[in-house]
């Protein structure tokens, strides 16, 4: 069963504007990651937050979490048609020997239009 | 380029049929996990190997499914009598030991099983 739940399910923008998009969890966690999905491809390792940051940056991805609420939100900024994709949140759950899984939501659909 | 490999791509078979699909890991990644993906959901945890050893298997790994890492290297997964609700996306990913939070997937192997 999923983890979580991201919100919103869909999001379609026009090219140059900011996507944002959140994930809700629901136990507690060392560390959420987002990835991302192209049509029928694999998914791509975006960025990795641990439980005890709050803010994390790469490039034109801001990434915050917020154990309090069990959520996280990815922020895209200046978007490119090339970001049209699926965005994944995923939170780790411990498997034997201290190897972890990873759980994770629905997605978000993001279309990014030109 | 991630740099997991998968085989085949694609794959359709009747039902009642018997697959493999293969998965070749990052080099020197001791951990491999596969995971399956349907439609319009996000990836859920099938199996975990660490090096030959299958330490985890989930609930929906049915007596149908099989995985083996035999030389704790690559890794082939079999579905024998397919079936409708097989078909899916199945993902393969590894970690390297002691660093197992970022799991790096390949592109994946669609089932389609008619």
């Amino acid at each position: 069963s999923q983890q979580g739940e991201e919100d919103p399910q869909a999001l379609s923008i026009q090219e140059g504007e900011n996507a944002t998009m959140n994930c809700s969890y629901k136990t507690s966690i060392n560390n959420l990651q987002w990835y991302r999905q192209n049509s029928g491809r694999g998914l791509v390792h975006l960025i990795l937050i641990r439980s005890n940051e709050r803010e994390k940056h790469s490039g034109r991805l801001r990434v915050t979490l917020d154990t309090s609420k069990k959520s996280s939100s990815l922020l895209i900024t200046a978007s490119r048609a090339a970001d049209t994709a699926s965005y994944f949140c995923a939170t780790d759950a411990t498997l034997i020997q201290g190897a972890q899984k990873l759980v994770f939501g629905q997605g978000t659909r993001l279309t990014i239009n030109p | 380029d991630t740099g997991v490999s998968q085989n085949p791509r694609h794959k359709i078979t009747k039902r009642g049929q018997n697959v493999t699909f293969r998965c070749d890991p990052i080099s020197e990644h001791n951990r491999l996990y596969w995971y399956r993906q349907t439609l319009g959901q996000g990836p859920e945890f099938l199996t975990y190997f660490q090096n030959e050893a299958q330490l985890e298997k989930s609930r929906l790994l049915s007596d149908r499914f099989s995985a083996e890492r035999p030389k704790g290297s690559f890794s082939t997964l079999e579905i024998q009598r397919t079936e409708q609700g097989d078909s899916a996306m199945y993902l393969c990913a590894s970690s390297p030991h002691g660093s197992s939070d970022t799991q790096y997937f390949g592109p994946g192997t669609r089932l389609t099983v008619l």
